[in-house]
Order: C-alpha cells, then structure tokens, then sequence
C-alpha cells in the first residue's frame, strides 16, 4: 500500500524567497516520486520526478527535490519564488517498475506568492 | 514531450441526462489511460484504470455501471457518467501512460462537468 502527506495545506512566501512544499510517502514497494504542478482549472503539469539514481532531482522551472529514503521523504525546493508559481502542488507516489503503475496523490498544497 | 487531450473542457447537463467525455494521447499510443476525479478544493482521487482492448478496473467504490469506461483504441479512451445527478458535477482528469520504465503519466486538461 502506498500513501503521501503533504504537510501544509497552504504556504505563503515573498517573492524571491524559498520555497519549500514537504512530502512524506509510505511505500511497501521501492517508489517511484513525482511533484505535480495545477494552475485553476487546468490539468497536471510534471515539474519533476525521482525514479532511480541520482537523489537529487532537478525539474523545470527552477525547481528541485531531494529524495531521502531514510526519512521517506521528497521535499520540493525553490530558492527563489516567483509570482508566477502560485499554484496548488501535488506530491504522488507510484510503485517503482513492475511493481505498478497507479499514482497515489497528496492531498495537495497551495502556493501563494506575496510581492 | 506527450500531449493527452480531452474534449470538451466543460459541459452542462440536466440531471438524469449522460455525458461523454473523451480523452486522446495525441503523439504516443497508451495502451493504458487512468480516469480521476476532483471536488473542489481536494485532491484527486482515482476512478479507474482504462486498458486498451479490455475491461476497465475500478477503483473501490466506484460505480461501473455509473462510470461507462471505453478504451477502443491505442489514442482514445471515453468516460460516460450514465443518469447524471448533481452530486456527479466535478472536474474529471484523464492521463496516459507514457509506456516509459519510468511510469510517467501525462495528463489531460481536465473537463469541469456541472449536473443542473
């Protein structure tokens, strides 16, 4: 069984701030992680995903995260907000490979940018 | 990259009326195509599992014979919401398998379905 917590529903920064949204997942399989980015009324966008290798992961947009198996979390940073990255987050979690393909989401966090 | 999209964007319906919404994989075959749903300030949650040339599996709790799953072709999958009622109106997501090892799926833009 998988799940995801995103601690937060609601962060408020300054523009040029850091951003950082936190995920927590459980996973009885080895995980595959993405961030997911929703602007009003509008579908999911990637910003970046954790598949194997590399722990670190850099996405689009400025933005990255750090996968961390001892604390089962994937946190996403940003070292600079911009006005343009109000939106609402979504962490998911898949199973790695053969072990499934369902994405489990986060119950999501709204960025909310001040200038 | 992959492009999924769906038709329409938004539909207003009468209660007891059904809806079809479709959902295309423009540039890639998908073999598999995932329906979700989302309330208005929530996340989204998953409905069903759409396989290309078999029967779709639904999540627990979601009504089959309410949410007709029809996954014809390797670009098209379609989601009719049979006798639709009020409490059927929300926004409905579809997304496509990438066919990577790396389980991507792309999402459509979602279509915000409102039950008069």
């Amino acid at each position: 069984a998988q799940s995801v917590t995103q601690l937060g529903s609601h962060v408020s920064v300054s523009e040029g701030a850091l951003v950082l949204l936190r995920c927590n997942y459980s996973s009885s399989v080895p995980p595959y992680l993405f961030w997911y980015v929703q602007y009003p009324n509008q579908g999911l966008q990637l910003l970046l995903k954790y598949t194997t290798g590399a722990t670190l992961v850099k996405g689009i947009n400025g933005f990255e995260a750090e996968f961390k198996k001892s604390e089962t979390s994937f946190h996403l940073t940003k070292p600079s907000a911009h006005m343009s990255d109000a939106a609402e987050y979504f962490c998911a979690v898949s199973g790695a490979g053969e072990y499934g393909n369902k994405l489990v989401f986060g119950a999501g966090t709204i960025l909310r940018v001040k200038s | 990259g992959a492009v999924v999209s769906q038709h329409p964007s938004w539909v207003i319906c009468k209660s007891g009326t059904s809806v079809k919404i479709e959902c295309r994989s423009l540039d890639f075959q998908a073999t598999t195509m995932f329906w979700y749903r989302q309330f208005p300030k929530q996340s989204l949650m998953l409905m069903a599992t759409s396989n290309e040339g078999s029967k779709a599996t639904y999540e627990q709790g979601v009504e089959k014979d309410k949410f007709l799953i029809n996954h014809a072709s390797l670009t098209l999958s379609t989601l009719t919401v049979t006798s639709a009622h009020p409490e059927d109106s929300s926004f409905y997501i579809c997304s496509a398998l990438s066919g990577l090892a790396d389980n991507e799926q792309f999402f459509g833009p979602g279509t915000r379905l409102t039950v008069l």
